[in-house]
């Protein structure tokens, strides 16, 4: 069964800050591999996905980076934000049914002015 | 813009009530989905819908059915809701991706469930 795992739980940092967010997973036989953003109280927000045969995807100060062979994935964030203070999740198809996506519990982010 | 509206942001209900959930998405999407998420165990699956009329359990169906009847909206429905349902159900949706594999996830804003 796909696990995904993300490290740290919680991330404090002051703004202005360079940041990485870590996701690692279990079956590297994936298709893609998706961020999200959960503000409190919120649905998700999708990011960013990076298709099995990319390294690296980018949105504005937001980079994701993929190593299949080592079952891990980056989020880097530059020039932190308080706004940025949200909820990070990854997520990896099911290694069952590739339709179904499966979860990391996430990275609380604050970052504070 | 891109977008995916749940019926109810905030449901109260009793126990053994029957509860409907609603979801409907506007971009032609083949795939969709529910999730519920509780503190501490992240989001599960419900259930998932690859077409039209087609369901396939998640890792947490008991409980819990589900109606595709047009491709727009997915509906999940709690027969005879319990307490233990309280919790928020997230619907979502997507393109087919690869292979038997998904696109680009689109959630809802979610739907809060209290169950007395």
């Amino acid at each position: 069964k796909q696990e995904v795992t993300q490290i740290p739980a919680a991330l404090s940092v002051p703004e202005g800050e360079n940041l990485v967010l870590n996701c690692s997973f279990t079956d590297s036989a994936i298709y893609n591999l998706q961020w999200f953003r959960q503000d409190p109280g919120k649905g998700l927000t999708s990011l960013l996905l990076i298709q099995s045969s990319q390294r690296e995807q980018t949105s504005g100060r937001l980079n994701a980076s993929l190593d299949k062979s080592s079952g891990r994935s980056t989020l880097y964030i530059a020039a932190s934000q308080p706004g940025d203070s949200a909820t990070y999740l990854c997520a990896v198809p099911n290694s069952n049914s590739g339709y179904a996506l499966n979860f990391g519990k996430g990275t609380s982010l604050l970052v504070t002015p | 813009d891109v977008k995916v509206t749940q019926s109810s942001r905030y449901l109260v209900k009793r126990t053994g009530e029957k509860v409907f959930l609603e979801c409907v998405q506007d971009m032609d999407h083949e795939n969709m989905f529910w999730y519920r998420q509780d503190p501490g165990l992240g989001l599960r699956l419900i259930y998932f819908s690859y077409d039209v009329k087609m369901k396939e359990k998640g890792d947490i169906p008991e409980g819990y059915s589900v109606s595709r009847e047009k491709k727009e909206r997915f509906s999940l429905i709690l027969e005879s809701a319990s307490t233990n349902q309280t919790s928020m159900y997230l619907c979502a949706s997507s393109s087919a991706g690869l292979g038997r594999s998904t696109g680009e996830l689109f959630f809802g804003e979610g739907s809060r469930l209290t169950v007395l």
